[in-house]
């Protein structure tokens, strides 16, 4: 167990709908990833937080949004879905101290299928 | 820029032999390299890492690396496949910090009896 909890695990929806996917860092973690699993694009990241801030974006659409609370926990919002958001959503924490901050720990994903 | 490429998609092993994963990374910075493997259904889990330390890295289950700079490689490896190492395999790359990692395409190893 990573300490990394990502809910819900499954997710069916419709095209043109709107879904939340969560998640909870390691205890103390101050750092959130959010990576995109799919098989024509493989492992890609989409965008990190950093205590609550925006720190960094990759490969993420505009109609996908993200934030972190001050509890540390995440959230990624995906809206007007389309069948090609089908994917493994994963979320990763890093630690801050000098042996864990180079360390990404993976929750065990949300599987996302849009019909 | 930063680039990994892991070279085989799959890899066949009979029970007991030895397993070689092979990652070749491209990093402009000294580069942090990671090997993640991903059981079927499940998250990442994290077999090693190479952080500027020795370069020949252990990890969990009997894997190690070995970081060669003049090569740019990092290659897994594994003196004796068991049936249980069956999974897909992840190389990744990142600049060190709180930074995002690149990931290759992945391998996936298979092991027979």
């Amino acid at each position: 167990d990573s300490g990394v909890t990502q809910t819900p695990k499954h997710l069916i929806t419709a095209t043109g709908q709107r879904v939340t996917l969560r998640c909870s860092p390691r205890s103390g973690d101050l750092s959130v990833y959010w990576y995109q699993q799919s098989l024509d694009q493989g492992l890609q990241f989409l965008i990190q937080y950093y205590n609550g801030e925006e720190r960094a974006k990759g490969n993420i659409l505009e109609r996908f949004s993200a934030q972190q609370f001050p509890d540390l926990h995440s959230e990624l919002n995906l809206s007007s879905l389309e069948l090609g958001d089908s994917a493994l959503y994963f979320c990763a924490s890093s630690g801050t101290g000098q042996g864990t901050k180079n360390i990404q720990y993976f929750g065990a994903g949300t599987r996302l299928s849009v019909l | 820029a930063q680039s990994v490429t892991q070279l085989g998609s799959h890899v066949s092993v009979s029970e007991g032999a030895l397993v070689l994963l092979r990652c070749n990374y491209s990093s402009s910075v000294p580069p942090y390299l990671f090997w993640y493997v991903q059981y079927p259904n499940q998250g990442l889990q994290l077999l090693l890492k190479y952080t500027s330390a020795a370069t020949l890295v252990k990890g969990i289950n009997g894997f190690e690396a070995e970081f060669k700079k003049s090569e740019t490689s990092f290659h897994l490896t594994k003196p004796s496949a068991h049936m249980s190492d069956a999974a897909e395999y992840f190389c990744a790359v990142s600049d060190g910090g709180y930074n995002k990692l690149i990931f290759g395409a992945g391998t996936r190893l298979a092991v027979h009896p």
